[in-house]
């Protein structure tokens, strides 16, 4: 079972340049999500989606683009990298609101440096 | 939107012992929360969810406590392992489901021997 897959683990970036996160889930959920991580600041929402097509934006989306073009994949764009943007990024996943639970289901992380 | 967040950064517990962990929300419309682990270098675990129609919920070797009137919720460990070392984050919401989920800053468990 992979359940939520983030590629890659580990990227550094100079400042300006962009960058895609790829996130894949093999579960059939239809929310996916994106939150970054920081020291002391605990898990941001970054954007999220409630199904193919839709997107919304969370608590930090400046920045950062998404689209949804599948069920399964939700990749996270950096257009203009800055070194603000320097974070641990979480991709994770739910089943369809209807569904009436919170628990998401997490990737293990990308580790994002801006230089 | 909701805000919640914990009392204290790092709480350290005997192996063994019960441990308590505590956070705090402001909206009062927030009637769904739920808890978090988070081991080192990994992504957050579910591990107990409650409503807002209930006081308390139970699971395994954990309960989840809440209090409407102070907007205040805790997870009880019962037991503490070595295991249960990690990042304890809190997160609530109105209404069901998991879109726009607000987490608090987390609170780090350290089991000593």
């Amino acid at each position: 079972n992979a359940g939520v897959t983030q590629t890659p683990k580990f990227q550094v970036l100079k400042t300006g340049q962009s960058m895609t996160l790829q996130c894949a889930q093999d579960m059939n959920h239809e929310y996916m999500s994106w939150y970054r991580q920081d020291p002391g600041m605990g898990l941001r929402l970054i954007h999220y989606s409630v199904g193919a097509g839709i997107t919304d934006q969370g608590e930090v989306p400046n920045g950062y683009n998404v689209s949804r073009s599948t069920t399964e994949d939700f990749p996270l764009r950096l257009l203009s990298a800055a070194p603000s943007q320097t974070s641990v990024y979480f991709c994770a996943s739910s089943r369809h609101r209807a569904a009436n639970t919170g628990e998401l289901f997490f990737g293990e992380g990308s580790r994002l440096t801006v230089l | 939107g909701e805000s919640v967040g914990l009392h204290l950064p790092t709480l350290s517990v005997q192996e063994g012992d019960n441990s308590i962990i505590n956070c705090a929300y402001s909206n009062s419309a927030s009637d769904y929360f739920i808890w978090y682990k988070q081991e080192s270098g990994k992504g957050p675990q579910f591990i107990i969810d409650i409503r807002s129609n209930m006081d308390k919920r139970q699971g395994q070797r954990v309960t989840v406590l809440l209090n409407k009137t102070v907007k205040h919720l805790s997870l009880q460990i019962a037991a503490t392992q070595p295991g249960d070392s990690a990042v304890y984050f809190c997160a609530g919401k109105s209404g069901g489901g998991a879109d726009g989920l607000t987490f608090g800053k987390g609170t780090h468990l350290i089991i000593q021997p």
